[in-house]
C-alpha cells in the first residue's frame, strides 16, 4: 500500500538558517516520489521530483531532497530560508499503477524574519 | 503558455443541490486527473480520466462523476451535495506515457472552491 507521513504539521525557521521538511513514505513498488509546495488560495507547484538514478535531487527555489530506501525517507531542505518560502509543502508518492498520487498531510512552513 | 485553468474559482452550493466544476488542461496534456482537499489536509485522489474514459478512481461515492471531452478538457459533477463536500477541487493534467504510464509529475489547476451550506 502506498502512504505517506509527514512529521510537523507547523515548521517555523528564521530567515536565513535550515530549512527541513520530513517525508516518510511507504510503497508496494519503487517509489517515485515528489515535493509540491501550496501558496495561500493557490493550486500546487512541483518543487522537485525523484524517479530513478541520482537519490539527492534538487529542485527550484534552492530546494532538494535526498531519497534514502533504508529509511524510507524523502526530506526535502534548502540551505537558508527566505520569507518568500513560507507555504505549505506537500509530499506525495505515485502509486503502482502510476495513475495516483499519494499525498501526505502538509508541512506549514512559518519563516520569521 | 497557459497552464491548467479551472472554473470557477469560487462556488457556494446548498445541500442536495448539484454541481459542475471544469477543467483546461495545460498544452500539449492529455490526461486530467481531480483531487479533493479538504481543510488542513493533503489532496485525495477522486479519478483520472484518458482518452475520454474514467482509468482509475478513489475511494469516492458514484455521486462523484466526471467527463473529458475530446478537446482534453473535463468536467467534475457532485450530486446531492453533503456539507462534507465543501473542499478546494484541484484538477491535475499530464501527458500519458509509455504503457499507460504517466511519466511526468501533475501541473495542477489553482483549484474551485466549494462551500455547502
Amino acid at each position: 500500500a502506498q502512504s505517506v507521513t509527514q512529521l510537523g504539521s507547523h515548521v517555523s525557521v528564521s530567515e536565513g538558517a535550515l530549512v527541513l521538511l520530513r517525508c516518510n513514505y511507504s510503497s508496494s513498488v519503487p517509489p517515485y516520489l515528489f515535493w509540491y509546495v501550496q501558496y495561500p488560495n493557490q493550486g500546487l507547484q512541483l518543487l522537485l521530483k525523484y524517479t530513478t538514478g541520482a537519490t539527492l535531487v534538487k529542485g527550484i527555489n534552492g530546494f532538494e531532497a535526498e531519497f534514502k530506501k533504508s529509511e524510507t525517507s524523502f526530506h526535502l531542505t534548502k540551505p537558508s530560508a527566505h520569507m518568500s518560502d513560507a507555504a505549505e509543502y506537500f509530499c506525495a508518492v505515485r502509486g503502482p499503477d502510476f495513475n495516483k498520487f499519494y499525498f501526505g498531510s502538509g508541512t506549514k512552513l512559518n519563516v520569521k524574519p | 503558455d497557459a497552464g491548467v485553468t479551472q472554473s470557477p474559482t469560487h462556488l457556494i452550493k446548498t445541500r442536495g443541490q448539484q454541481v459542475t466544476l471544469r477543467c483546461s488542461p495545460k498544452s500539449g496534456h492529455d490526461t486530467v486527473s481531480w483531487y479533493q482537499q479538504a481543510l488542513g489536509q493533503g489532496p485525495q485522489f477522486i479519478f483520472q480520466y484518458y482518452e475520454e474514459e474514467e482509468r482509475q478512481r478513489g475511494n469516492f461515492p458514484d455521486r462523484f462523476s466526471g467527463h473529458q471531452f475530446p478537446n482534453y478538457s473535463s468536467e467534475l459533477n457532485v450530486n446531492a451535495l453533503l456539507l462534507g463536500d465543501s473542499a478546494l477541487y484541484l484538477c491535475a493534467s499530464s501527458s500519458m506515457g509509455t504503457g499507460g504510464k504517466v511519466d511526468y509529475g501533475y501541473t495542477f489547476g489553482s483549484g474551485t472552491r466549494l462551500t455547502v451550506v
